[in-house]
């Protein structure tokens, strides 16, 4: 089974810096991805990044990037340059084995981030 | 660009109830999956149809529920003799099938049924 934990319940950040978001990552399966999701107060979940568990490198989109340490089991979130419409709940996600064909992804309970002006 | 709609998106029902919300998912998107968040939890996942076969359920989907996708394009989620416990937000995605081009690895999601049971 899949276990996502992220332990910061809330962040706060001041706008223009930088924060990271953690998230470890329990499973058995020899492949995965890794994915984070922001859900504003409207509710929709926003796809932000996604990590595969044999790419080589971190990924990266735009003012977010994903820290990838797969020893450790962590997939942390950084976000550059933290605007106002950051602010959101973000989730961490992963999705087991691609040779299963189990689809489901499993989520983390979320971080809140409020960015201050 | 159509992203993916619910309908609808608030439903407030008694106790004992039944309550059918429908998901239409991203044109072409041949995948679809129907999550349930809880306040203060992440979204769990119900249930994945891809086209009209329902391929993979999880255990929280108990005999109450029940998702159907007759023409692999929208889809219903039932749930029959409603709780007080099955208060949440009903989530719906999709994503499209490797080859079609866009990310096959992101699910795009729905704005969501909030259901309320009293």
């Amino acid at each position: 089974a899949q276990k996502i934990t992220q332990t910061q319940p809330g962040m706060f950040v001041q706008e223009k810096e930088a924060v990271t978001l953690d998230c470890t990552y329990d499973t058995s399966d020899p492949s995965y991805g890794l994915f984070w999701y922001k859900q504003p107060s409207s509710g929709e979940m926003i796809f932000l990044i996604y990590q595969g568990s044999y790419d080589q490198q971190n990924a990266t989109e735009g003012r977010y990037s994903l820290n990838f340490q797969k020893a450790r089991k962590s997939a942390n979130l950084v976000i550059s340059a933290s605007q106002l419409g950051d602010s959101a709940m973000y989730f961490c996600a992963m999705r087991g084995a691609f040779e299963s064909g189990s689809e489901k992804l499993v989520f983390g309970k979320g971080t809140k981030l409020t960015v201050n002006p | 660009d159509t992203g993916v709609s619910q309908d609808p998106r608030h439903k407030i029902t008694k106790r004992g109830q039944n309550v059918t919300f429908r998901c239409d998912p991203i044109s072409e998107h041949n995948r679809l999956y129907w999550y349930r968040q809880t306040l203060g939890q992440g979204p769990e996942f119900l249930t994945y149809f891809q086209n009209e076969a329902q391929l993979e359920k999880s255990r929280l989907l108990s005999d109450r529920f029940s998702a159907e996708r007759p023409k692999g394009s929208f889809s219903t989620l039932e749930i029959q003799r409603t709780e007080q416990g099955d208060s949440a937000m009903y989530l719906c995605a999709s994503s499209p099938s490797p080859g079609q081009g866009a990310s096959y690895y992101e699910q795009y999601f729905g704005p969501g049924t909030r259901l309320t049971v009293t």
